[in-house]
């Protein structure tokens, strides 16, 4: 397609699971980018691949999580042990070059 | 962290009305955007900003990328009810670091 395209777009967990969310990038964008964001919250920073460096994880809350990008395209954020707390619309976005940033429509997560 | 302001959090406008909401930053930001973002969607890019005291326009909106580069503002002329939804700042210090987003200002328009 033509956009970001995230997969589920809605997931429900029981809390202790451990969960996957993917994101196909556009083709060709070289950045791409994990985004949180809690209800009626702004964007929280989570992780970001930039071509083959080695990604940026500052903004990842704890080692629960974790993402890949596979041959510079689609990738994958995990969440083990999932805790309610991780409920959320988990965004991805990405570009060709560092901004701007074409969005998703997002994983809205919740943990039960 | 960087950390930016946006204000106001929420706004109720008649329609016809302007808008005006603004962030500022802690620090210097190289690259400013504007997104709107509306319910069960992902935000979507209204105008970017690459230089100080750049003023761009996109049909009714306008915004300006502060001269101090420590703040930037939107405005939305002649409103209407599609232009309810969260609008976004964003800002970047440099191409190795993530873009910082705001908490969003609430935009909801009257008929």
């Amino acid at each position: 397609g033509a956009g970001v395209s995230q997969s589920p777009s809605n997931k429900v967990t029981e809390k202790g699971k451990d969960v996957e969310l993917r994101c196909d990038p556009i083709s060709g964008h070289t950045a791409l980018y994990w985004y949180r964001q809690s209800l009626g919250q702004g964007l929280e920073f989570l992780i970001y691949f930039q071509g083959n460096s080695a990604p940026d994880k500052s903004g990842l809350p704890s080692d629960r999580f974790s993402a890949e990008r596979t041959g510079g395209s689609v990738s994958t954020l995990t969440i083990q042990r999932t805790q309610q707390e991780d409920s959320a619309v988990y965004l991805c976005a990405s570009s060709s070059g560092v901004v701007p940033l074409h969005f998703g429509n997002g994983t809205r997560l919740t943990v039960t | 962290g960087q950390q930016l302001n946006q204000s106001p959090q929420s706004m109720f406008i008649q329609e016809g009305e302007d808008v005006s909401m603004n962030c500022t930053s802690s620090s210097i930001f190289n690259t400013w955007l504007w997104y709107k973002q509306d319910p069960g969607e992902g935000p979507v890019l209204l105008i970017a900003l690459y230089k100080a005291g750049e003023l761009t326009s996109n049909g009714r909106l306008t915004a300006q990328f502060g001269i101090t580069r420590k703040d930037s503002f939107l405005n939305i002329s002649a409103s209407i009810p599609s232009d309810v939804g969260i609008y976004f700042c964003a800002g970047q210090n440099s191409g190795n670091t993530p873009l910082v987003f705001g908490k969003g200002t609430r935009l909801s328009v009257i008929a």
